[in-house]
């Protein structure tokens, strides 16, 4: 299976800073067809995941421009600009390039 | 809107079945992929399979012969049983609609493996 492996596990960013979260992978996600399937979700407190990224770098519908995703082949990143309260949770990757999908460990978002 | 939302029971008995419903309104499961996925204590998320608009399934070999999904087009539903569970199927399930990601959610429903 790929494992996709997320660091930090925790992070502690002031309102208004920045967050950088790292989702390496141990094979590439570049799929036969070349795209790369690698998603980023948050789950706040108390609700269901719910998705910021797909695959890469596209914003899904309503999410703001603080969040970004970049990367390639097995290291991506999701940046967080100008950090609200309403960001805070558990972020987790997910690759569904490789039967079976497999998500990261979380990195869990809180206010310094 | 899309909604997904979870019913089943919250406690199963070691070795027996679990089996739990997402109920779909707004759209058709006989478009997309269908998932379910479960969260366990602490972070720890795991996708665990899905029916295609076609029917067609694929699942997490970890569960090996014990995980079926199905559907019922008719009621815009689909079902997931695991079979011969134990405590460590004890998480929190959510069904999803995949289209460019798991794009809309369930509420999800805790499920809790104990005698």
């Amino acid at each position: 299976d790929v494992v996709l492996t997320q660091t930090p596990v925790s992070l502690l960013i002031s309102l208004g800073g920045q967050a950088s979260i790292s989702c390496r992978s141990s094979q590439s996600l570049v799929h036969s067809n070349g795209n790369t399937y690698l998603h980023w979700y948050l789950q706040k407190p108390g609700q269901s995941p719910q998705l910021l990224i797909y695959q890469v770098s596209n914003r899904f519908s309503g999410i703001p421009d603080r969040f970004s995703g970049s990367g390639s082949g097995t290291d991506f990143t999701l940046k967080i600009s100008r950090v609200e309260p309403e960001d805070l949770g558990v972020y987790y990757c997910l690759q569904r390039t490789h039967n079976p999908w497999t998500f990261g460990g979380g990195t869990k978002l809180e206010l310094k | 809107e899309v909604q997904l939302q979870e019913s089943g029971p919250g406690l199963v008995k070691p070795s027996q079945s679990l089996s739990l419903t997402c109920s779909v309104t707004g759209y058709s499961i006989t478009s997309n992929y269908w998932g379910w996925i479960r969260k366990f204590p602490g972070n720890k998320m795991e996708w665990m399979g899905y029916i295609s608009y076609s029917g067609s399934t694929s699942y997490n070999p970890s569960l090996k012969s014990r995980i079926s999904i199905t559907r019922d087009t008719s009621k815009n539903q689909f079902f997931l049983q695991l079979n011969s569970v134990t405590t460590e199927d004890t998480a929190t399930y959510y069904c999803a609609r995949y289209s460019t990601g798991f794009d809309y959610w369930g509420q999800g429903v805790m499920v809790t493996v104990s005698s």
